[in-house]
């Protein structure tokens, strides 16, 4: 499966401040999601992020407060800016691979590690 | 709503067990993905699942697919504490390029 690496692994920030998390995928993919995840629940899509256009936001979530971006086929960020406690959450980047990693007529996800953030 | 229902949500079980994780929905799902998560990493996908009906085996996993493609389950044989994480469902609504929908999760643990 594809080799995804985020940086940094985990971080502890102070309110009001920003931190930017790096995703790097070891081959060219066109569509690159960033999730959110509180501990021990499921995922929640914050963007779409495919290189050479804007980032799709999903509800509640905005370009603003979460800035990413796709400056080519391996690499996506996404910005937390403005931090309160609230944002403390695992942040997931994933890449999707049209007809999965062996080929097929389906769709395939994978997941990078994820970074740990936690808002004082 | 919860577009895929995930059951039981929470599963403690000891060491040999057999368990059956459920994941549900109204709609129809073009495919079914399941993962694992172990605290602290990041989501491993387990199998894929597309036509109605599949089954696949994954040595001890044995996950099928609806016919109607609308539900799927994940059986584990003879559990071990190695099984112990978050198992997600998640499915694609469409075929082409399309984003996961993914059910809240069921946080297995299997004790020695």
């Amino acid at each position: 499966s594809a080799v995804i690496s985020q940086k940094p692994s985990r971080d502890i920030c102070q309110r009001g401040t920003s931190l930017t998390i790096q995703c790097q995928v070891d081959s060219q993919v066109t569509m690159m999601f960033w999730y959110r995840q509180q501990p021990g629940q499921s995922l929640t899509l914050i963007a779409t992020a495919n290189q050479g256009s804007e980032a799709t936001y999903e509800s509640g979530f905005v370009i603003d407060k979460f800035p990413i971006s796709r400056p080519n086929l391996t690499f996506s960020t996404l910005t937390v800016s403005n931090m309160s406690p609230e944002d403390s959450s695992i942040y997931l980047c994933s890449v999707l691979y049209r007809g999965g990693w062996s080929g097929g007529n389906y769709n395939e996800q994978f997941f990078g590690p994820g970074t740990r953030l936690t808002v004082l | 709503t919860q577009l895929l229902e995930q059951s039981p949500q929470f599963l403690s079980i000891q060491e040999g067990e057999n368990l059956t994780v459920y994941c549900n929905s109204s709609s129809v799902f073009s495919s079914l993905q399941w993962y694992r998560q172990e605290p602290g990493e990041g989501p491993v996908l387990l199998v894929t699942v597309v036509t109605g009906g599949e089954v696949k085996k994954l040595k001890r996993l044995t996950f099928q697919f609806g016919d109607a493609r609308k539900d799927s389950s994940l059986h584990i044989t003879a559990a071990q504490p190695g099984d112990t994480g978050l198992y997600l469902c998640a499915g694609a609504l469409y075929s082409g390029y399309s984003t996961l929908t993914f059910g809240k999760g069921t946080m297995l643990l299997v004790s020695p």
